[in-house]
């Protein structure tokens, strides 16, 4: 069966720090990856997808990069974090676009 | 590109009574729209899909219909129970190369005792 990892769980950063998210995705191949925020009380918004290895698509232009250096690790990173970035950040996978996706756990990152 | 409205931002209903969900997308050419459910601290779970070859699909409590000349989707459930609370999220995507999934902006349902 398939599963997906993301990490840490929880995160607090100071501002001006980077950030490191990891998600890795098992049991399956070639699947798209996805990286959303989810600001307090609102929506799930799509910050980066990919179809294929060190292939990213960026929805919305901001300090934060993304990476996929293997088919099934999706990195998120940011080389200076600001307070704004503080969220509740997803990472999913589907087979295809048109297929349900399956989410991690989630990571809280407080930027302080 | 895409663009999912989703309403009510907050609804409150009887336990019991039913609940009503409502979407909106822009892209004529999506055909898939799942619903999610995110119950507290915990992460989104699909809950029940429908493909633009259908109108309506039941599972349960559950209900989801489309209107694809409309551009809009909603959810339905009936009954109402107290594990009915949570965040509802609409979805929609297109079947083609630009594999993306856009969300709308999320229900909090509450069921009142």
């Amino acid at each position: 069966s398939q599963t997906i990892h993301q990490w840490p769980a929880t995160l607090v950063q100071p501002v001006g720090s980077p950030l490191s998210l990891e998600c890795t995705v098992e049991g399956t191949s070639n699947p798209n990856l996805y990286w959303y925020r989810q600001a307090a009380g609102r929506g799930l918004q799509l910050l980066f997808y990919s179809v294929g290895i060190g292939q990213i698509s960026s929805e919305v232009p901001q300090n934060l990069s993304a990476s996929r250096p293997q088919d099934r690790q999706f990195i998120l990173s940011s080389k200076k974090l600001l307070l704004s970035d503080s969220g509740f950040y997803l990472c999913a996978w589907s087979i295809t676009e048109n297929t349900e996706a399956f989410f991690g756990q989630g990571t809280r990152l407080t930027v302080v | 590109g895409e663009n999912v409205e989703q309403h009510p931002s907050t609804l409150s209903v009887q336990e019991g009574d039913s609940a009503v969900i409502k979407c909106t997308y822009s892209d004529s050419a999506s055909n898939y729209f799942p619903w999610y459910k995110q119950e507290l601290g915990k992460r989104p779970q699909l809950i029940i899909d429908i493909r633009s070859n259908v109108g309506e699909k039941k599972d349960q409590r559950i209900a989801v219909t489309l209107n694809k000349t409309a551009k809009h989707f909603s959810l339905h459930i009936t009954e109402t129970q107290p594990e009915d609370s949570a965040v509802y999220f609409c979805a929609a995507s297109i079947d083609s190369s630009a594999s993306k999934i856009i969300f709308g902006s999320g229900t909090r349902l509450s069921i009142r005792p």
